[in-house]
C-alpha cells in the first residue's frame, strides 16, 4: 500500500487564475495518475504523470490547461490553469505501488476540492 | 465505447440485512474487477479484487462475484452496519487498457 497526501485540501479561486496541487507519496512509485471527479460523477483520468518525461494526457485534456510535473518517484504537481467555473471539481492523485501482473490496484490521495467563482 | 455502469440510485438498507450492489460492463472484456469505497470528501479506498478466472471472492463481510457471461459483478455486504454507509465504486481493468471506473452507488444503512 501507499500513504498519499495532497495540498491544498480545498481552495476557492477566482476565474482566470491558476492553482497548483501537490501530491506526496510515502514511498517510491512508478505509476502516478491525476483524476478529476465532479459531484455524482465517475472518476475521469486527466493524465499519467511520468517521472523524467512529459505527462501522458487523456483525450480532452491538454498540457497548456493542466501542466504536470513529476520531478521524482514520490512527488507530483498538477496545475489547473486559467480557471473557469467548469473546473470546479475534486482533483485526486493516485498511485500504483506495485503491479501484480496485469492488475493495477490504485491508492488515492484525499483529494483537493476546488471551487472556481 | 467501453462502459462500466452502476446503479445511480442510492440503495437504502436496514441494518443487519445484506446489501447487494451491481456493476455491469459493456464493449469490454476486463481481466479483473475491483471495488472501492469512497466516503464524502475522501479519496476512494481499495476493497477487493476479482480476476476473470475467479467466480467469487470473500473478505470478512464482503463478497464479490464476477460473471463473464452476464458481464456483471455483484458486491455484497452481509450483516450491514451504519458504518458501511458510503459510495461504492466498481472499476475494471486489463493489461491493454487503463482502469475504467463506474460512477458509484451510494449505500445508506439505517439503524
Amino acid at each position: 500500500s501507499a500513504v498519499i497526501s495532497q495540498k491544498p485540501s480545498r481552495d476557492i479561486c477566482q476565474r482566470g487564475t491558476s492553482l497548483t496541487i501537490q501530491c506526496q507519496v510515502d514511498s517510491q512509485v512508478t505509476m502516478m495518475f491525476w483524476y478529476r471527479q465532479q459531484p455524482g460523477q465517475s472518476l475521469t483520468l486527466i493524465a499519467t504523470a511520468n517521472q523524467g518525461s512529459e505527462a501522458t494526457y487523456e483525450s480532452g485534456f491538454v498540457i497548456d490547461k493542466f501542466p504536470i510535473s513529476r520531478p521524482n518517484l514520490t512527488f507530483s504537481t498538477l496545475t489547473v490553469s486559467n480557471m473557469s467555473p467548469e473546473d470546479s471539481s475534486i482533483y485526486l492523485c493516485s498511485v500504483v505501488p506495485q503491479r501484480e501482473g496485469r492488475v493495477q490496484t490504485q491508492y488515492f490521495g484525499p483529494g483537493t476540492r476546488l471551487l472556481v467563482l | 465505447s467501453q462502459k462500466i455502469e452502476q446503479n445511480s440510485e442510492a440503495l437504502n438498507i436496514q441494518e443487519g440485512k445484506t446489501a447487494t450492489l451491481t456493476c455491469n460492463y459493456t464493449n469490454y472484456s476486463p481481466a479483473y474487477l475491483q471495488w472501492y469505497r469512497q466516503d464524502p470528501g475522501r479519496g476512494p479506498v481499495f476493497l477487493l479484487l476479482i480476476r476473470e478466472n475467479e467466480k467469487e471472492k470473500r473478505k470478512e463481510r464482503l463478497k464479490v462475484t464476477f460473471d463473464t457471461t452476464l458481464k456483471q459483478s455483484l458486491f455484497h455486504i452481509t450483516a450491514s452496519q451504519p458504518a458501511d454507509s458510503a459510495t461504492y465504486l466498481c472499476a475494471a481493468g486489463s493489461s491493454a487498457s487503463k482502469i475504467i471506473f463506474g460512477s458509484g452507488t451510494r449505500l445508506s444503512i439505517r439503524p
